[in-house]
């Protein structure tokens, strides 16, 4: 099977504390890349960061950062000391090519709260 | 600016007519897609367009139909609604070489009474 798992369904945390979502993924590809999306509450889908098989580097972007771990099938992301405006449904995603096309399998999402 | 953008942002319609929704995208990619999202948020592909030309159709009922007139467009028109089809349907692009991301419209609201 080619699937994503977002394990928690929902979280709700006060401001300022750190928060990680899980992502676990099942692929039979060898090179594969991997997303995170975010929804907010106005409903749009923004990108976050997008990671390939062969790259194995955690990376850090502001407050934001991804741990992949291959031998776990991981991709989790953490938000360091959270804000209200990090309300939003993340979504994990893995990128399947198929027939010279590519398509997106979406986790079912966590929704997050960061309450005041 | 707007990179990927759909029209209508809402649609309320009755049960059995016949609606498009229209996708445009100034990105200059050459694929463009469909997902739908249900009411669990759950994300799904519909259909994929690469250089006008039907790539992916993930098992969605004849009822849908995509339109690509170039490459910067991608059209859905859906026939004889069903309450099923209450979604909200994106439209995404990105570059046929697979470089960087698949890009997504705003979503159109799709509510069927």
């Amino acid at each position: 099977a080619q699937k994503v798992t977002q394990a928690q369904t929902e979280i709700s945390v006060v401001e300022k504390e750190d928060v990680t979502l899980d992502c676990v993924y099942e692929t039979r590809d060898t090179t594969y890349y991997l997303f995170w999306y975010k929804q907010p509450p106005s409903g749009e889908l923004v990108f976050l960061i997008r990671r390939n098989s062969f790259d194995e580097q955690n990376e850090i972007s502001g407050r934001y950062s991804w741990n992949f771990q291959k031998s776990t099938s991981s991709f989790n992301f953490t938000i360091t000391a959270s804000q209200v405006v990090d309300s939003a449904v993340y979504f994990c995603a893995l990128r399947l090519l198929r027939g010279g096309s590519e398509k997106l399998v979406f986790g079912k999402g966590t929704k997050l709260t960061v309450n005041p | 600016d707007t990179a990927v953008s759909q029209t209508p942002k809402y649609l309320v319609t009755q049960m059995g007519n016949d609606k498009s929704i229209k996708c445009e995208q100034n990105l200059g990619h050459d694929t463009m897609y469909w997902y739908k999202q249900d009411s669990k948020k759950f994300l799904k592909i519909m259909f994929s367009y690469n250089n006008k030309e039907l790539i992916i159709n993930e098992t969605v009922p004849n009822r849908f139909s995509p339109k690509s007139p170039d490459k910067a467009h991608l059209n859905l028109h859906i026939n004889s609604l069903e309450l099923g089809d209450s979604a909200v349907y994106f439209c995404a692009s990105s570059h046929g070489d697979r470089r960087g991301p698949q890009h997504f419209g705003d979503g159109t609201r799709l509510s069927i009474l």
